[in-house]
């Protein structure tokens, strides 16, 4: 079976422009979670949506931040405009029903602002 | 604040002995716990977990172990091989886990020959 799908697997972008990351979370799964990760602060959570519904975007740390999940199979994580300290990997991750403690991760978005 | 908390950055241990990571949580509302392994460049996969109405859970060379009391599980893995060099993150949740789950920050195993 497919694996949470994540793309760009890297992405180095200018300060100011807009960054777009991908997920297509495990089929049949029913939550998704966006985490980013880093040295200081190792993973936190950003957002997550319990079908395909933003349940709390608490962990977003500012309104340049935004996820949506138009559907069951996708969801972005965007970045406008992204400064360099949103330099980080970005974890998608889902679970489903039954397994809701288990989360599943993607490989990752590493993303270098410069 | 930390809710989970892995006061060990890293650890070295030799090869064939027994490594042992560990965890706290303040959290008295988590009533499940996790281990993830994570190698470079590569996402965090699920090693092992424990439900907080247990207090040791075996899985191979994988044990995690939890004391509600004290608020602290350990993951001991023996005999510890090569390919355990990583870096491990302790993951709790409560409810269910629908709200996702809070991890510590990582210990990086180093297994040396």
């Amino acid at each position: 079976d497919a694996g949470v799908i994540q793309s760009p697997r890297h992405e180095v972008t200018e300060m100011g422009q807009e960054v777009t990351l991908r997920c297509k979370p495990i089929s049949g799964h029913n939550s998704l979670f966006w985490y980013r990760q880093t040295m200081m602060r190792g993973l936190e959570l950003l957002i997550y949506f319990n079908n395909n519904v933003p349940i709390d975007d608490s962990g977003m740390p500012e309104d340049r931040f935004s996820a949506k999940m138009p559907n069951a199979s996708f969801s972005t994580l965007k970045i406008q405009p992204s400064e360099p300290r949103d330099s980080a990997v970005y974890f998608c991750a889902s679970s489903g029903t039954g397994n809701g403690n288990t989360i599943y991760f993607g490989e990752g978005s590493w993303l270098t602002v410069v | 604040d930390q809710q989970v908390k892995q006061n060990s950055p890293s650890l070295s241990v030799q090869e064939g002995r027994i490594s042992i990571l560990n965890c706290d949580y303040t959290n008295s509302m988590f009533d499940y716990f996790l281990w993830y392994k994570k190698y470079p460049a590569e996402g965090p996969t699920f090693l092992i977990s424990i439900s907080s109405i247990k207090d040791k859970n075996e899985d191979g060379r994988f044990t995690v172990f939890l004391n509600k009391s004290a608020k602290h599980l350990s993951l001991h893995i023996v005999p510890s091989q090569p390919g355990d060099s990583a870096v491990y993150f302790c993951a709790a949740s409560w409810g269910g886990g629908a709200d996702g789950l809070t991890f510590g920050k990582g210990t990086h195993l180093i297994i040396q020959p």
